[in-house]
């Protein structure tokens, strides 16, 4: 069975950072594209970063650009988001997701919810 | 980036009702186009991939179907567990925009 489970959410400052965690279990890891995507409470999805099977290639929306860094470390089955710079704008449930079949999120985890504020 | 108009918003609806569902994008994503629900406060669930390949384990009341710009989700006959949140998202180029989202709920 396929499980995502994401942990690390919290209350920061502005200006503060987070390390975002999703442990991944029931599937070979390494051979999957993964993607973050956020959620402020009673709003819709969107779309922050993914990061390649091998770790090599990443994008990220242009409002997380140069503040957030996505990475995996495949044998822990682990993948990351380094938050910095955090602004209130960054408050939402962060989930972690698999990339399937023509780039969709075929599983997703529960979300941690980052809350910035002072 | 590419913009993703979901309608309507919000439908009023009844148990066994016909629902569909429509997403427009501002520029072609051939059929790299995908349909998620939502239900309050749990992650989005796949219902649909490729404008039209059913995930596995989705009821096949749920349908999707288009390509290039205008994109149907439809669900044939509408069950208690349906009344939920649906979204669009393209992945055809990054960044994966999603609609704003229509919330079905029981009229």
């Amino acid at each position: 069975e396929v499980q995502l489970v994401e942990s690390g959410g919290g209350l920061v400052q502005p200006g503060g950072s987070l390390r975002l965690s999703c442990a991944a279990s029931g599937f070979s890891f390494s051979n999957f594209w993964m993607h973050w995507v956020r959620q402020v409470p009673g709003k819709g999805l969107v779309w922050v970063s993914r990061i390649s099977g091998d770790g090599i290639s990443t994008s990220y929306a242009d409002s997380v650009k140069g503040r957030f860094t996505i990475s995996r470390d495949n044998a822990r089955n682990t993948l990351y988001l380094q938050q910095n710079s955090l602004r209130a704008e960054d408050t939402a449930v962060y989930y972690c997701a698999r990339g399937g079949s023509d780039w969709a999120s075929d599983y997703w985890g529960q979300g941690t919810l980052v809350t910035v504020s002072s | 980036d590419i913009q993703l108009t979901q309608s309507p918003p919000s439908l009023s609806t009844s148990v066994g009702d016909r629902v569909t569902i429509t997403c427009r994008t501002s520029q072609s994503v051939s059929s790299f186009l995908n349909w998620y629900q939502q239900k309050p406060g749990k992650a989005p669930k796949l219902l649909i991939y490729g404008a039209s390949s059913l995930q596995t384990g989705v009821p096949s009341r749920f349908s999707g179907s288009g390509s290039g710009t205008d994109f149907t989700l439809t669900i044939s006959s509408l069950q208690p567990e349906d009344f939920a949140s649906y979204y669009c998202q393209q992945s055809y180029s990054i960044p994966y925009t999603f609609g704003q989202g229509t919330k079905l709920e029981i009229k």
